[in-house]
């Protein structure tokens, strides 16, 4: 069963619009949660992270919002850059065995 | 700092061969972990080591198996290569044991079997 879900494979905006990316997730014990960028052959860079205990955090143009009731985190990025353009992977991390558990990815293209 | 190194970049193998893959976590990093990128399955956790010790392990064939060296350094290794292990195979660092939760990836290794 997949424990991490982002369900839009692919999202496309305008440049200086934002980016919102979904994240949905069933197991309640996940203590952290994180976003990645990735581009193809190439290993994911780390983006922002949050504790389950808050419900937001920002780090310059990207910030993570976190719905504990609704299991559902998702990250905006203000404003958009061609330069963001990549897919993106939540990721959902069991303090047990350091583990993380992927989302499939949202290709995420921004249009100058 | 230097980030979390992987060699080989590249490799070809043929069906039935064993690969052994190297991974150099960042400088401080004691927890190193292995992940598994398909197309069709995405990214999936192999397995954690952390100071030598296997901690986690994925939903993985025993031919996949790994270990740690006392410099934090890991390799993982698959034998009996089969068509469907072709990946690319990453790599992640951490800090866990400072209550760090941020894992950090290599470039990966791009495994081919033919």
């Amino acid at each position: 069963d997949q424990q991490v879900k982002q369900n839009s494979p692919s999202l496309s905006v305008q440049e200086g619009r934002i980016s919102i990316l979904n994240c949905d997730y069933t197991n309640s014990m996940f203590d952290y949660f994180l976003w990645y960028k990735k581009y193809p052959a190439e290993g994911p860079t780390f983006l922002i992270s949050i504790s389950s205990i808050k419900d937001k955090n920002e780090d310059g143009r990207f910030t993570v919002f976190l719905n504990k009731s609704a299991k559902h985190l998702s990250l905006h990025i203000v404003p958009s850059q061609p330069g963001d353009s990549a897919v993106y992977f939540c990721a959902a991390h069991l303090n047990a065995g350091n583990m993380l558990t992927f989302g499939g990815g949202t290709r995420l293209m921004v249009k100058p | 700092k230097a980030g979390v190194t992987q060699t080989p970049r590249y490799l070809i193998k043929t069906r039935g061969q064993q690969v052994t893959l190297s991974c150099s976590p960042i400088s401080g990093h004691r927890s190193v972990s292995w992940y598994q990128q398909t197309p069709g399955q995405g990214l999936q956790f192999l397995f954690e080591y952390f100071s030598e010790t296997q901690r986690n392990k994925g939903n993985f064939p025993g031919r996949f198996s790994g270990r740690q060296f006392s410099n934090s350094r890991s390799e993982m290794n698959v034998s009996t290569l089969e068509l469907g292990d072709s990946a690319l195979y990453l790599c992640a660092s951490s800090l866990w044991d400072r209550g760090l939760h941020e894992q950090f990836f290599g470039p990966g290794t791009r495994l081919t079997v033919l």
